[in-house]
């Protein structure tokens, strides 16, 4: 099974919906993040959080919120969709302190989401 | 925050030919530089990292070199094969970030022709 895995994996949706992205993980890292994939932008961070008490803003915040439910699971909603966040969402994780010898994050398989 | 530039944005190569990919960012107080591949219809996955304190790290095929002082640094792909066709992300991670944040340049996408 995977370690990191995110449901749905593909979803198509309408203007003003609300819609509610999970990621579940098996690697007992503490460490989440939800990064946003579209075509000549590369990752960008949505949100990452430190442990279950813990969350943060990453640079593209608005228009998103999260949950973090328990150490392996962070969901990422869409309060009201919109055409602009069409994209491909990963979720990841991560465990060591920056200053041990580990800082891989790993990837979910990612969902393909449009928004009509 | 830390700025992660990266080119070419796309490179198409030669099976057996070499394939570089080049980055530079903008804080002198970062410490950290993994590479990710990501295959199509897959996650990211890290390939290499390297940290300040070294200037070159070789794993078979593949070698990253790193200029701290031109805060620049580079992926080295030898005798490249098409299973190497992927998009290949570079990123940096400053010293000061105690969640292991990391700043993602905006992709390569590699094709290797047989």
């Amino acid at each position: 099974d995977a370690d990191v895995t995110q449901t749905p994996r593909n979803r198509i949706t309408k203007t003003g919906k609300r819609i509610m992205l999970e990621c579940s993980q098996t690697k007992g890292h503490d460490r989440m993040y939800w990064y946003r994939q579209d075509p000549g932008l590369g990752l960008r961070l949505i949100y990452y959080s430190f442990d279950v008490k813990d969350i943060n803003k990453g640079e593209i915040s608005d228009g998103y919120s999260v949950s973090r439910q328990a150490q392996a699971k962070f969901s990422l909603s869409l309060e009201s969709a919109i055409p602009n966040q069409t994209a491909l969402y990963f979720c990841a994780t991560s465990d060591a302190l920056p200053g041990t010898s580990s800082n891989e994050q790993f990837f979910g398989p990612g969902t393909r989401l449009t928004v009509l | 925050g830390e700025n992660v530039e990266q080119h070419p944005s796309t490179l198409s190569v030669q099976e057996g030919d070499s394939a570089v990919i080049k980055c530079t960012y903008s804080d002198s107080a970062s410490n950290y530089f993994p590479w990710y591949k990501q295959e199509l219809g897959k996650g990211p996955q890290l390939i290499i990292d390297i940290r300040s304190n070294v200037g070159e790290k070789k794993d078979q095929r593949i070698a990253v070199t790193l200029n701290k002082t031109a805060k620049h640094f580079s992926l080295h792909i030898t005798e490249t094969q098409p299973e190497d066709s992927a998009v290949y992300f570079c990123a940096a991670r400053d010293r000061g970030s105690t969640l292991g944040r990391l700043y993602f340049g905006r992709g390569t996408q590699l094709t290797v022709w047989p």
